[in-house]
């Protein structure tokens, strides 16, 4: 069983629709990260959060520690946000190296 | 900045060929990360160096596999002799020290072993 686990893997959406991509986590951690690949493969730091809640933009990500689970919202989606969305968890007592989800592919479609 | 730098971006070459990766990380970031990603296992941990100091290296596959960081700008891996499994993208991060910290991402090498 792999130590973080992403819903869904796949995910098309029409522009407009509001997205939820969910990642559960079976280790004790320190912080979680959403990262974001485009489609040409770069890698983008979205948030990095170990509780509550952030925003950026569209975008939101909530954590809840004690039931070891994460989602990233996109509100009011775009072509643009066609890409892998990549949770990702630092353990607790490393030093920063991160595990990683196997990502979800989400496509817009205008 | 410049970002965490890459090279080269393409790589490929013939089985039981040496090829050597390179990364300059993000000045003043003291943390730096091998990642591999394949389509079968997606991102995973190769290496990681804290203050040019190796401090994890399990993720290496086997003695194939090696990395270095002689200073606080440079750092390779080196796969001798490579094999066509070895066949993926390789991504270098860097961060500030310490588990808190945002990981700032290469472009990544994408490595073709014939």
């Amino acid at each position: 069983k792999n130590e973080v686990e992403q819903s869904p893997q796949n995910l098309t959406a029409q522009e407009g629709e509001f997205i939820t991509i969910n990642c559960s986590y079976s280790v004790g951690i320190s912080a979680l990260h959403w990262l974001q690949q485009h489609p040409g493969g770069g890698i983008v730091s979205l948030f990095m959060l170990s509780s509550g809640k952030k925003k950026h933009g569209r975008l939101i990500a909530t954590i809840n520690i004690q039931e070891k689970h994460s989602s990233l919202h996109i509100t009011a989606s775009h072509p643009r946000d066609s890409a892998v969305y990549i949770c990702a968890v630092t353990v607790r007592g490393s030093q920063g190296n991160l595990i990683f989800g196997k990502g979800t592919k989400l496509s817009v479609k205008p | 900045d410049a970002g965490v730098i890459q090279s080269p971006r393409h790589e490929v070459t013939e089985m039981g060929q040496e090829v050597t990766l390179r990364c300059k990380p993000i000045s003043g970031h003291n943390s730096l990360f091998w990642y591999r990603q394949t389509m079968m296992r997606g991102l995973e941990l190769l290496i990681y160096f804290n203050n040019n100091v190796p401090i994890d290296d399990s993720g290496m596959p086997e003695d194939r596999f090696s990395a270095k960081m002689p200073n606080a700008s440079f750092s390779t891996l080196k796969i001798q002799p490579s094999e066509p499994r070895d066949s993926a993208v390789y991504f270098c991060a860097s961060s500030l020290q310490g588990a808190y910290m945002e990981q700032y991402f290469g472009p990544g090498t994408r490595l073709t072993v014939t």
